[in-house]
């Protein structure tokens, strides 16, 4: 089984819809990050949780919304989707350790269309 | 602004020959180095890395180089396979901030 899914793996979706992204963990992990890839940019963070009571923005957090349910649920939300948010969504996870870039172990990715 | 930079978005080497993937970074404050390989309809999986405080780092068939005076890192995969056709990404960190690089597609052939 994987240790970190995402649902759905797929979506299309029209602009100013409402849209949840779901992650959920088995690692037992405290840490859990959500990011998006674009072409030609890479990985970008949008919000990290570092336990349930902990919810902290990323690089890119404006049109987004989070909720961290339990130590193995971290959920995504577009309040009102546009099309600029059409991109590949990750999940991820890490463990408390060092300073720094601890190494994160990545979900499957959703892949979000916004028409 | 993109702290953390892959000039080359493609490579394509010969199977049992070197790949050397190229990573640049404008803040100094980074600690800590890493690697990841994305193949198609996957997540990122973590591959290397190092911390500030080293020069290399070498696991199998893989080596990273940091260069903190040039911001520089590199991959270097010896000898290639052409199960290493993936997307990689360098990213580098400092406390609890990482940035990503746009990813670096390798192709090698047989």
């Amino acid at each position: 089984d994987a240790d970190v899914t995402q649902t759905p793996r797929n979506r299309i979706t029209k602009t100013g819809k409402r849209i949840m992204l779901e992650c959920s963990q088995t690692k037992g992990h405290d840490r859990m990050y959500w990011y998006r890839q674009d072409p030609g940019l890479g990985l970008r963070l949008i919000y990290y949780s570092f336990d349930v009571k902990d919810i902290n923005k990323g690089e890119i957090s404006d049109g987004y919304s989070v909720s961290r349910q339990a130590q193995a649920k971290f959920s995504l939300s577009l309040e009102s989707a546009i099309p600029n948010q059409t991109a590949l969504y990750f999940c991820a996870t890490s463990d408390l350790g060092r300073r720094g870039g601890n190494e994160q172990f990545f979900g499957p990715g959703t892949r979000l269309t916004v028409l | 602004d993109q702290q953390v930079k892959q000039n080359s978005p493609s490579l394509s080497v010969q199977e049992g020959r070197i790949s050397i993937l190229n990573c640049d970074y404008t803040n100094s404050m980074f600690d800590y180095f890493l690697w990841y390989k994305k193949y198609p309809a996957e997540g990122p999986t973590f591959l290397i890395s190092i911390s500030s405080i080293k020069d290399k780092n070498e696991d199998g068939r893989f080596t990273v180089f940091l260069n903190k005076s040039a911001k520089h890192l590199s991959l270097h995969i010896v000898p290639s396979q052409p199960g290493d056709s993936a997307v990689y990404f360098c990213a580098a960190s400092v406390f609890n901030d990482m940035r990503f690089g746009a990813g670096t597609r390798l192709t090698v052939k047989p």
